[in-house]
């Protein structure tokens, strides 16, 4: 079974720019998460979902993130407009019933 | 304050010998769960094991078992027989909450382990 996939895996873009961010979870898990990683603040989570529904956006850092989830199979992460202190690396998870939460590999942010 | 706290920056272990990673945890929830995850350089995160706050015994997963002393409210990863692939970012999380309510996992700064031939 395939796992959480996320695209782009790296994403190399100049400040200012629009960047968006993808996921698609597990088949028939019903939460997604959004984290990101950076060595500074380690693991954050930014969002996260249940059934398409946002629950839990406090982590989102300003009004230029933002994240949707229009089906159970698709997720996106944007910002707009990226900045430099954005560069970090964004995992996407997904979990069945809350329990144990399976990552993506990771998109690899690099703003210019 | 610290909620998850991994006080471990960097280990070392012998090949095939046990190696424990240390987590304390901070909550007045009598209701929660513990993770680990392993990180290696390649990045990704991959799920160990599981204890839930209630949990009567503590759990193992093949070479990884979790002690856990709620009274102390310590959750430490024992891995046995260390191999060469178990170097890697280590990171304990807590969620806090009957697993119904919220899905939010609090992690820890991790521990890099490395493991010696």
């Amino acid at each position: 079974d395939a796992g959480v996939i996320q695209s782009p895996r790296h994403e190399v873009t100049e400040m200012g720019q629009e960047v968006t961010l993808r996921c698609k979870p597990i088949s028939g898990h019903d939460y997604l998460f959004w984290y990101r990683q950076t060595m500074m603040r380690g693991l954050e989570l930014l969002i996260y979902f249940n059934n398409n529904v946002p629950i839990d956006d406090s982590g989102m850092p300003e009004d230029r993130f933002s994240a949707k989830m229009p089906n159970a199979s698709f997720s996106t992460l944007k910002i707009q407009p990226s900045e430099p202190r954005d560069s970090a690396v964004y995992f996407c998870a997904s979990s069945l019933a809350n329990r144990e939460q399976f990552f993506g590999p990771g998109t690899r942010l690099t703003v210019l | 304050a610290q909620k998850i706290t991994q006080t471990q920056p960097g280990m070392f272990v012998q090949e095939k010998e046990a190696v424990t990673l240390d987590c304390t945890y901070d909550t007045s929830d009598p209701s929660y769960g513990l993770f680990w995850y392993k990180q290696p350089s390649s990045g990704e995160m991959i799920f160990l094991i599981y204890q839930g706050s209630y949990d009567q015994q503590n759990a193992t997963e093949g070479r990884y078992s979790l002690n856990f002393q709620k009274a102390r409210k310590s959750a430490n990863l024992v891995i046995s027989a260390s191999q060469l692939g178990d170097s890697a970012m280590y990171f304990c999380a807590m969620r806090e909450g009957r697993s119904s309510n919220t899905g939010k996992l609090i992690f820890g700064q991790g521990t890099t382990l490395q493991v010696k031939p």
